[in-house]
């Protein structure tokens, strides 16, 4: 069945630094992948979406990869700031179902 | 309203009652979802409608759980018989389905705890 895997264990940085988050799937070949962000409290906001036919996609401070010979997307958020402290959620798709499979999201702590 | 509106926000019931949650879409979004997500864990697909299509109703978890929507709008799911395990944060999500891609609205869910 297909798999979603998202690191499960917070990641904690630094203000300033660059935040890492991984998605990985298997049995699955998405066209493509969005991920979304959730605050406490509230329910996940879309950031940003990435086709299979992208390497790389950037808004702002916010850079997705995504390597369809790995089965991975990364999410990357440089100068990261208090304000990013949220947790991060993968949802691979494709075309022929209007449903995603959601990653049970990385919580990422960004501390002064 | 310009979001996706649930409610309510929270909802404390008894073991064994009944509950109904409400779900009011963007207007104009064609596609409707509802999810249920416990406690630090992941989104768990429940049950989708698509315009006036068979809503597909694979991830609901017993037939204890129910949904409709009315006049391709509000949606209501509703849980008969409560049981603890079906505490959870409930959340709804809207899309528009005329694009190859798939980006959904969420609201800010239902907080239901059975005691």
């Amino acid at each position: 069945s297909q798999k979603i895997e998202q690191n499960s264990e917070a990641l904690n940085i630094q203000e300033g630094k660059t935040a890492t988050l991984t998605c990985n799937y298997t049995n699955y070949s998405p066209a493509y992948l969005q991920w979304y962000r959730q605050d406490p409290g509230r329910g996940p906001v879309f950031l940003l979406l990435i086709r299979e036919n992208e390497k790389e996609k950037r808004k702002e401070r916010l850079k997705v990869t995504f390597d369809t010979t790995l089965k991975q997307s990364l999410f990357h958020i440089t100068a990261s700031q208090p304000a990013d402290s949220a947790t991060y959620l993968c949802a691979p798709g494709d075309l022929n179902t209007d449903k995603l499979i959601f990653g049970t999201g990385t919580r990422l702590q960004v501390f002064p | 309203g310009a979001g996706v509106s649930q409610s309510p926000s929270n909802k404390v019931t008894e073991k064994g009652k009944d509950v109904e949650l409400r779900c009011d879409p963007i207007s104009g979004h064609t596609a409707l979802y509802w999810y249920r997500q416990s406690l630090g864990q992941g989104l768990e697909f429940l049950i989708y409608f698509q315009g006036n299509s068979a809503p597909d109703k694979s991830g609901l978890p017993s037939d204890r759980f129910s949904a409709e929507r009315t006049g391709g709008s509000v949606s209501t799911l509703t849980i008969q018989r409560t049981q603890q395990e079906d505490s959870a944060v409930y959340l709804c999500a809207s899309s528009f389905i005329g694009t190859s891609e798939n980006i959904q609205y969420f609201g800010a869910g239902t907080r239901l705890s059975v005691l």
